[in-house]
């Protein structure tokens, strides 16, 4: 079963404009992580957040965690066409970091008009 | 420095076949991972080695899925009596070391297709 819920599933907005996306997750976590998909292929590591930490920045992306509502926001910030891709929340397997087992959300298509 | 490899990067074969697939990890990266992903179940984690061994095989669909390691580097994924719905992309990830809180670097994937 899946631990994370992104949301939306799909966006699409202008370039310049920010994208936000969200994840939902179920079980207790240690550190959740962002990757972008383009194409279909191979993930993009963007940035990992960990538990005791509320707020994480690389670039033009910006990361909260709200551990009380086991939830995660991905903001890009003045958008790009390039930044048009999928983009995965992941997360522990029921709380366990030990095994490096990633547990991914379904992704949110973002498509950035250019 | 060079990336994740999987080859080969496109695979069609005819049900009931074997297939096997090959991920070259990061050079030094300890922990290897694959995962599978297709349109119905979306990312799903496998298998994963730290050094030669796999600890958690859970992961895999059934019986039919093999993976091994060797000298701690090169892993295949093996696929025994393909089923259709064992069409996917296959992708592999390794990291610095064990634990989620390493970032993982991904391969470009296999795309696996039973006919």
């Amino acid at each position: 079963s899946q631990q994370g819920e992104e949301d939306p599933q799909a966006l699409s907005i202008q370039e310049g404009e920010n994208a936000t996306m969200n994840c939902s997750y179920k079980t207790s976590i240690n550190n959740l992580q962002w990757y972008r998909q383009n194409s279909g292929r191979g993930l993009v590591h963007l940035i990992l957040i960990r538990s005791n930490e509320r707020e994480k920045h690389s670039g033009r992306l910006r990361v909260t965690l709200d551990t009380s509502k086991k939830s995660s926001s991905l903001l890009i910030t003045a958008s790009r066409a390039a930044d048009t891709a999928s983009y995965f929340c992941a997360t522990d397997a029921n709380g366990s970091s030990n095994t490096g087992k990633l547990i991914f959300g379904q992704g949110t298509t973002l498509q950035v008009k250019p | 420095g060079a990336g994740v490899s999987q080859s080969p990067s496109n695979k069609v074969t005819e049900k009931g076949k074997d297939v096997e697939l090959r991920c070259d990890p990061i050079s030094g990266h300890t922990a290897l991972y694959w995962y599978r992903q297709s349109l119905g179940q979306g990312l799903e984690f496998l298998i994963y080695f730290q050094g030669n061994s796999a600890p958690d095989k859970s992961g895999l669909p059934s019986d039919r899925f093999s993976a091994e390691r060797t000298g701690g580097s090169v892993s295949t994924l093996t696929i025994q009596r393909t089923q259709q719905e064992d069409s996917a992309v296959y992708l592999c990830a390794s990291s610095l070391g064990l634990g989620t809180g390493y970032e993982q670097y991904f391969g470009p994937g296999t795309r696996l297709t039973v006919t």
